[in-house]
This record gives C-alpha cells, sequence and structure tokens, in this order.
C-alpha cells in the first residue's frame, strides 16, 4: 500500500518562512492536500490539488509537488499557524485514501 | 456552506459495537462523497473508508475491512458508521468528512472509548 512519510516536526521562528514535506514514491504524479489541525479541533483543508487554496485560507499558504516529495510552504509564520499539519493523497491503484503521519509545527 | 453534525460521544465494552452518525446539511449525500477517518490520542489522522465514485461504491483500508460498515439513509440524509468487535485501541475520536477535492467539510468528532 502507499505511504507518505513526514517528520515528527518542524520549528521556526516568527516571521520566518516553514516548509513542510511529504515523501512518497512518485508522489508527484498525485493530487496532494494539506490539512491543519490544532488541538481539539477537527482539521481543515489548507491546500488541495498541490496548490490550491480554499476560501478563507491566506496566501501565505502554498505548496508544491515534484518527484518524491510534496512541500507545504507556509510565509511570515505566526502564532496562529502552530498546529499539526497532515498530507493527504488519493491511491488510483486501490482507491484509498492515504495520510502522512502528520508534522507538528513550533512557532518560537 | 456544508456541516456535518455527528452523535454524541459513546463508551464501549471490548467486543462490542459503535454505531457513528453524521447528519448533513448544506448538501446530500447523493452530491457528495462521505468518508469516515479516526484520530488515537496523541495520534495522526487514519482514513477508515468512504465512497468512491471512481470506483461507484464504499472502498475500505485493509486494516478495517472485515469490522467497519458504512451506510447511509438518504431519507434523512445521514451517514452511519460501525465498528464491531471494540478493543481498547480503538479508542480515539471519529470523524466524518465529505470529499469534493480532498476532505473540504469535517464533522465535530465523536469520542469513542472502549473500557471495561
Amino acid at each position: 500500500s502507499y505511504e507518505l512519510t513526514q517528520l515528527p516536526s518542524v520549528s521556526v521562528a516568527p516571521g520566518e518562512t516553514a516548509m513542510i514535506t511529504c515523501g512518497g514514491d512518485n508522489i508527484g504524479d498525485k493530487m496532494v492536500n494539506w490539512y491543519q489541525q490544532k488541538p481539539g479541533q477537527a482539521p481543515i483543508r489548507v491546500i488541495y490539488y498541490v496548490n490550491d487554496r480554499p476560501s478563507g485560507i491566506p496566501e501565505r499558504f502554498s505548496g508544491s509537488n515534484s518527484g518524491n516529495t510534496a512541500t507545504l510552504t507556509i510565509s511570515r509564520v505566526d502564532a496562529g499557524d502552530e498546529a499539526d499539519y497532515y498530507c493527504q493523497v488519493w491511491d488510483s491503484s486501490n482507491y484509498h485514501r492515504v495520510f502522512g503521519g502528520g508534522t507538528k509545527l513550533t512557532v518560537l | 456552506q456544508v456541516h456535518p453534525v455527528q452523535s454524541g460521544a459513546e463508551v464501549k465494552k471490548p467486543g462490542a459495537s459503535v454505531k457513528v452518525s453524521c447528519k448533513l446539511s448544506g448538501t446530500t449525500l447523493t452530491e457528495i462523497s462521505m468518508h469516515w477517518v479516526r484520530q488515537a490520542p496523541g495520534k495522526g489522522l487514519e482514513w477508515m473508508g468512504g465512497f468512491d465514485p471512481e470506483n461507484d461504491g464504499i472502498v475500505y483500508p485493509q486494516n478495517f475491512q472485515d469490522r467497519v460498515t458504512l451506510t447511509e439513509d438518504t431519507s434523512t440524509n445521514t451517514a452511519y458508521m460501525e465498528l464491531s468487535s471494540l478493543r481498547y485501541e480503538d479508542t480515539a475520536v471519529y470523524y466524518c468528512a465529505t470529499e469534493s477535492i480532498g476532505f473540504d467539510s469535517w464533522g465535530q468528532g465523536t469520542l469513542v472509548t472502549v473500557s471495561s
């Protein structure tokens, strides 16, 4: 089955840029979605189709995808961005949905 | 605006079953695909299954295939997730989520606690 790999944690200072990666075999061929989850809350989608943002998500959030790595980039990070972030894809070989293990973003 | 609302918390004994509901407003079950995702305490998101339009049916990951049943009542616009043969490690928050492009609307979550 398809697997997605994320680093458990990323730390960044306020105002800096956070890059959260998601590794998978030829993930560049897939449409990647990203979710933000704050403690005690349901996840919310922040990026879909690699680099599209739902309404209400700041332009500071962007995505890219190539080769074996997809990346969620958050520019000008602030304390409100501190959360867990999950990547997710659709595995066309078996119609399964797959989540990465999640990355905890800490704003120093 | 699509708004799934889930049933309340449950406490079940090992070996029992639990059925969680997810009532949808803002759209109908015939227009979207409903999926279920769970999250054990301190752990990540785990997909449990859902309707796949490409497959024209409900698909389940292998680790849930024998114990999870997803159903829908279109007359009440409510989706259900039933998990059987509960184990302590099934203690988790269970979410329903609609899927259009990724999971775009999530229920508030239902805590299921398995305890003797």
